[in-house]
């Protein structure tokens, strides 16, 4: 089973303030790493979806790189805003095996006012 | 916005009950997946589905079982509930010629008691 590691599990920030995280992933068999933002009590939403090394992808103040030769992704947010706290949730697609995503743990992300 | 529906949201029941999770998705996506969410852990595959009749284990062994007799309809049964089987159950959709999205929906909040 692959192992996908988010870091760190929870972040208090102060609005306004900027912020990032981490996932790490085995960078073999790697086909697409997903990026998920899930608030309490409703379905994770997708973010990104990225494939290539070196892709950066930006949705407003939220962007995310990837690194697939040394297994890691970034996600990054500017001016955060208290809308932004929630889960966000790494999941990478290896393509082998059971046809699923693997998930880490998430980042907990609350925003202080 | 994708129409992913779960029912029912939150369900508390008695040990050795049979009960089915029902996972309806309007997208007319052939793939479908369930996953389980114990506290503190990680989202796991448990099963998925290539379309039609196709039912297959995910990475994390299950005592529950699912059908696929229609495109749209993916619903998840346990014969006889325990307390172990407390958890969170989401499910997910995606299209097989995509980006490897999945889309989620809302989640199952389960006890059992």
């Amino acid at each position: 089973i692959l192992n996908v590691e988010q870091s760190p599990q929870s972040l208090h920030v102060q609005e306004g303030d900027s912020t990032n995280f981490t996932c790490s992933f085995p960078s073999s068999n790697f086909y697409a790493l997903h990026w998920y933002r899930w608030e309490t009590a409703k379905s994770p939403e997708a973010l990104f979806v990225m494939t290539l090394n070196g892709d950066e992808k930006k949705k407003g103040r939220i962007s995310a790189t990837l690194n697939t030769k040394e297994g890691y992704s970034y996600l990054y947010i500017k001016g955060s805003q208290p809308e932004d706290s929630a889960t966000y949730l790494c999941a990478l697609y290896s393509g082998g095996g059971a046809d699923g995503l693997t998930f880490g743990k998430g980042t907990h992300l609350i925003i202080q006012p | 916005e994708a129409d992913i529906y779960q029912t029912p949201r939150y369900l508390v029941i008695g040990t050795g009950k049979k009960i089915t999770l029902e996972c309806s998705q309007t997208m007319g996506h052939d793939k479908m997946y369930w996953y389980q969410q114990d506290p503190g852990m990680e989202l796991h595959l448990i099963h998925y589905s290539y379309g039609v009749n196709s039912t297959e284990k995910g990475d994390l062994s299950s005592e529950s079982t699912v059908s696929r007799i229609r495109t749209e309809h993916f619903p998840l049964t346990l014969e006889s509930a325990r307390p172990s089987h407390t958890s969170q159950y989401l499910c997910a959709s995606s299209f097989s010629g995509g980006s490897y999205e999945q889309y989620f929906g809302p989640g199952t909040r389960l006890t059992v008691t």
